[in-house]
């Protein structure tokens, strides 16, 4: 079954500091992964996504990630981060259940909250 | 959230009541969601659309009814036999398989918060 594993509830860093959310996928043939931020009390906005290609993907708000098939990883990463960062990050996989079918959902992990100190 | 809006923001409702989420959206979006969000459980999906006049049921949609006659639309009802319905409830769209290019993030739009005493 597909899965996707945030293993992290929380992750503080300082402002000016890299930041990095991990996330760890588990699907059968080739993984779509994506990235959302939610701001308390809104819905997700998109952030990035992997389908195929160049294995570090660029995204918004400087915000970057890195797909690693070896690992099965796809870490959300930041060179330095801001204090407006803070938030809750959702990694997201493609359900493969149905490939080829007709069907676009996604397995979300449980969020990881970024903390960022001033 | 641009292009999806869902209505009211807050919604508060005495239990046994049936209440209905709006979801609509301008993006000429095949496929639409219904996600409910709970403290420390991510988002899980209660019913799917992907195209006019279909729909399949989620992981949770037990309580839960839907209905998608325009495409644009894509109304929640939470219904008496929702056990716990109290949550923050948040409809998306996706461009949908259909599309010989698909785009398949999936956009949000701001949610509503549903209180049931």
């Amino acid at each position: 079954a597909q899965s996707v594993a945030q293993p992290e509830d929380q992750v503080n860093v300082a402002e000016g500091n890299p930041l990095t959310v991990k996330c760890t996928y588990s699907v059968s043939g080739n993984p779509y992964l994506f990235w959302y931020v939610q701001y308390p009390n809104r819905g997700l906005q998109f952030l990035l996504k992997y389908i195929t290609g160049d294995n570090l993907v660029k995204g918004s708000y400087g915000f970057e990630a890195e797909f690693n098939k070896s690992q099965t990883s796809f870490h959300l990463k930041k060179p330095s981060a801001l204090v407006s960062d803070s938030a809750l990050y959702f990694c997201a996989v493609r359900d493969m259940k149905d490939y080829g079918g007709a069907t676009n959902k996604l397995i979300f992990g449980t969020g990881t909250l970024l903390a960022v100190q001033p | 959230d641009g292009g999806i809006t869902q209505s009211p923001k807050y919604l508060f409702r005495k239990e046994g009541q049936n209440v209905t989420l709006s979801c609509e959206q301008n993006l000429n979006h095949d496929a639409m969601y219904w996600y409910r969000q709970d403290p420390g459980q991510g988002l899980r999906l209660i019913y799917y659309s992907q195209i006019v006049n279909d729909f399949q049921k989620g992981d949770i949609a037990e309580g839960y009814s839907v209905s998608r006659e325009k495409k644009e639309s894509f109304p929640l009802t939470v219904t008496s036999a929702q056990k716990n319905p109290t949550a923050f409830y948040l409809c998306a769209s996706s461009m949908g398989y259909s599309r010989r290019k698909s785009s398949y993030e999936q956009y949000f739009g701001p949610g509503t918060r549903l209180t049931v005493t």
